[in-house]
């Protein structure tokens, strides 16, 4: 079946431009989440949707970064006035669900990899 | 805050060997630990879960274990093979997911 896919896989942008990242989760998967991954670092949590609940926006590293999930599908990363260490790859992943002491295997998608001059 | 470590950065095995790649977190009130596969230029790959609750996972030539009381899990890799190569990161799950920064294997024909 389809799995989580992503666009645009590739970003060039300049400094201070605004940048959207598009991710589509596995049909009927109600948890999604966001991920950077910088140059030689691990994985970053930024963003959990879960159903209907608030976000958890714990790990979004400063203001200029934002994420929505319309219709408990698509969900758009918005990253405002880029800067050059915003450069990275962003990856999205989704789950059937997410619930404490239950498992919830992620599924990644292929990532956008964002490149600010 | 969950910390989580892997040991070693990077591996180079000639094909046939086992191998243990070896995932340690500092908060043992995770609710389940996942293990990855990252080819290069792709996106990350499930290969198995392990809930708090149990203590191993198996599938096909992989076996993960976990011993939360003493913050570890371990991915054994039995009869590696050149297409194993791969970087491959463990995660933890508290309120969030936090991942360790991976193992690159490399099996060499």
């Amino acid at each position: 079946g389809a799995g989580v896919s992503q666009s645009p896989s590739n970003k060039v942008t300049e400094k201070g431009k605004d940048v959207e990242l598009r991710c589509d989760p596995i049909s009927g998967h109600t948890a999604l989440y966001w991920y950077r991954q910088s140059l030689g670092q691990g994985l970053e949590f930024l963003i959990y949707f879960q159903g209907n609940s608030a976000p958890d926006k714990s790990g979004l590293p400063s203001d200029r970064f934002s994420a929505e999930r319309t219709g408990g599908s698509v969900s758009t990363l918005t990253i405002q006035r880029t800067q050059q260490e915003d450069s990275a790859v962003y990856l999205c992943a989704s789950s059937l669900y997410r619930a404490s002491g239950k498992g919830d295997t992620q599924y990644f998608g292929p990532g956008t990899r964002l490149t600010v001059l | 805050k969950q910390e989580v470590t892997q040991i070693p950065a990077a591996l180079s095995v000639p094909e046939g060997e086992n191998l243990v790649l070896n995932c340690s977190f500092t908060d043992s009130a995770i609710y389940n630990l996942q293990w990855f596969r990252q080819d290069p230029g792709k996106g990350l790959t499930s290969l198995l879960l392990i809930q708090s609750s149990q203590r191993e996972q198996t599938s096909g030539r992989l076996n993960a274990s976990l011993d939360k009381s003493s913050g570890r899990s371990t991915l054994y890799i039995a009869a590696s093979q050149p297409g194993d190569s791969a970087t491959y990161l463990c995660a933890g799950r508290n309120n969030d997911m936090r991942f360790g920064a991976g193992t690159r294997l490399t099996v060499k024909p």
